[in-house]
């Protein structure tokens, strides 16, 4: 599996936009990239995954550049309920391992 | 309706002692896991299932065994419980065999702690 990096932790107010950036510089060919989001108390939620390019659903958009090697997820205007920790996963498409990384913790203030 | 189920949600018990865990999820999913979260966050797969077949089968102590007898259910029992073993164990579930393709849909999870 390809190795991911990803920032600790990261702080917002409620209203912004916050941006986490994946780093997967040994990506394969056939690898996704899957984003999960985790609560306290609370087992992981898929949030959005992609290939390439710009990916957008209702919670998120995932920006993946030309070259893959690190990817973004951005939350648009935050609120306090998206204080969570968010999990950046490479992997390809075969009944193979998935595992998390440390994730970042995301917290949201007023 | 809870899609996947876990219980119990709590399970305080000694060393030494054998538990089980149960998991049960209503979407008619074909596959099953069982992960495991310690007390740095990180969440590990342990097991997969893929119509009561085991498919992923991680390095983990032989005390640690999963039963699926039915594609819907999943357990995990544990033997001789150790310190160690103290951790959140979560259920999730799957639409096919992928595991990383298709989303996985998890259990609220069940905290194990291991006096």
């Amino acid at each position: 599996l390809a190795k991911t990096t990803q920032p600790i932790s990261m702080d917002s107010y409620e209203g912004q936009e916050v941006n986490i950036t994946c780093s997967h510089n040994n990506i394969a060919t056939n690898d996704y990239i899957t984003w999960y989001q985790q609560f306290p108390s609370q087992g992981p939620r898929f949030i959005i995954q992609g290939y390439k390019t710009k990916v957008t659903n209702e919670v998120a958009s995932l920006f993946i550049p030309a070259d893959r090697k690190s990817s973004t997820l951005s939350l648009p205007r935050v609120s306090l309920s998206d204080t969570a920790v968010y999990y950046c996963l490479v992997g390809t498409d075969s009944w193979g391992k998935l595992q998390f990384g440390a994730g970042t913790q995301v917290v949201v203030t007023p | 309706d809870t899609a996947v189920s876990q219980t119990p949600k709590y399970l305080v018990t000694q060393m030494g002692n054998d538990k089980s865990i149960k998991c049960e999820q209503n979407l008619g999913h074909d596959t099953m896991y069982w992960y495991k979260q310690d007390s740095k966050k990180f969440l590990k797969i342990m097991f997969s299932y893929n119509n009561k077949e085991l498919i992923i089968n991680e390095t983990v102590p032989n005390r640690f065994s999963p039963k699926s007898p039915d594609k819907a259910h999943l357990n995990l029992h544990i033997n001789s419980l150790e310190l160690g073993d103290s951790a959140v164990y979560f259920c999730a579930s799957s639409p096919g065999r992928r595991t990383f393709r298709y989303e996985q849909y998890f259990g609220p999870g069940t905290r194990l702690t291991v006096t």
